[in-house]
């Protein structure tokens, strides 16, 4: 069955460095994959989205790596900062429900 | 500004009670969605609906029922609640054809 798994459940990081949270899927027919940031209390929030005839997106210190021959997904965050303390979830499309991976916490070491 | 809110944002009841949980959107959003979210587990859909009067069963509906009679509400009912079902429940919405989900602030509910 179709599945979104992370490699590392917790990744410590130091303020100012960039940070590289990964993720896996097995579908190989999706089309759409999105990440998401959770932080403590809140709901998940939308950071960015990648189509699958897409290998790069960029946002606004983030990008997203797409790598469909090993089914593999990443998210770069550029100079992280103590407000980038969350979790990350990565989810790929599937008729417009999300399926979800497990999440990623991102620690930031001052 | 639009948004998606939910209530209560904590619930305490007890084994066997009938509780609902409210979600309410003002984006007039087509696509609603209730997940549960549990340590370990990421997000799990429980119910959906894409427009009112449509529902549909998600990967964990046992013991859950949904209704939309309009496009701003999809209440999320525990029929008979059990101590499993003691969980964090999250109400997103998103426009029709589109994946991008938004997400309300979530309801923690203890089943006792």
């Amino acid at each position: 069955g179709e599945s979104v798994g992370l490699h590392l459940p917790t990744l410590s990081v130091q303020e100012g460095d960039n940070s590289i949270i990964n993720c896996a899927y097995s579908n190989s027919a999706s089309d759409y994959f999105i990440w998401y940031k959770q932080e403590s209390g809140k709901g998940p929030q939308f950071i960015i989205d990648i189509r699958s005839n897409m290998d790069k997106r960029q946002g606004q210190r983030v990008t997203v790596l797409l790598n469909k021959t090993v089914k593999h997904l990443s998210l770069q965050i550029a100079a992280t900062q103590p407000g980038d303390s969350a979790v990350y979830f990565c989810a790929e499309n599937s008729n417009y429900q999300l399926i979800w991976g497990a999440g990623t916490k991102l620690i930031i070491k001052p | 500004d639009a948004e998606i809110t939910q209530s209560p944002r904590h619930k305490i009841t007890e084994t066997g009670r009938q509780v609902t949980l409210a979600c309410h959107q003002t984006w007039n959003h087509n696509n609603m969605f209730w997940y549960r979210q549990d340590l370990g587990h990421g997000l799990r859909l429980i119910h959906y609906s894409y427009g009112v009067h449509d529902t549909n069963k998600g990967e964990v509906s046992d013991g859950y029922s949904v209704s939309r009679s309009n496009t701003e509400d999809l209440p999320l009912t525990l029929e008979s609640a059990a101590s499993s079902q003691t969980s964090v429940y999250f109400c997103a919405s998103s426009e029709i054809a589109k994946n991008i989900q938004y997400f309300g602030a979530g309801t923690r509910l203890s089943v006792l």
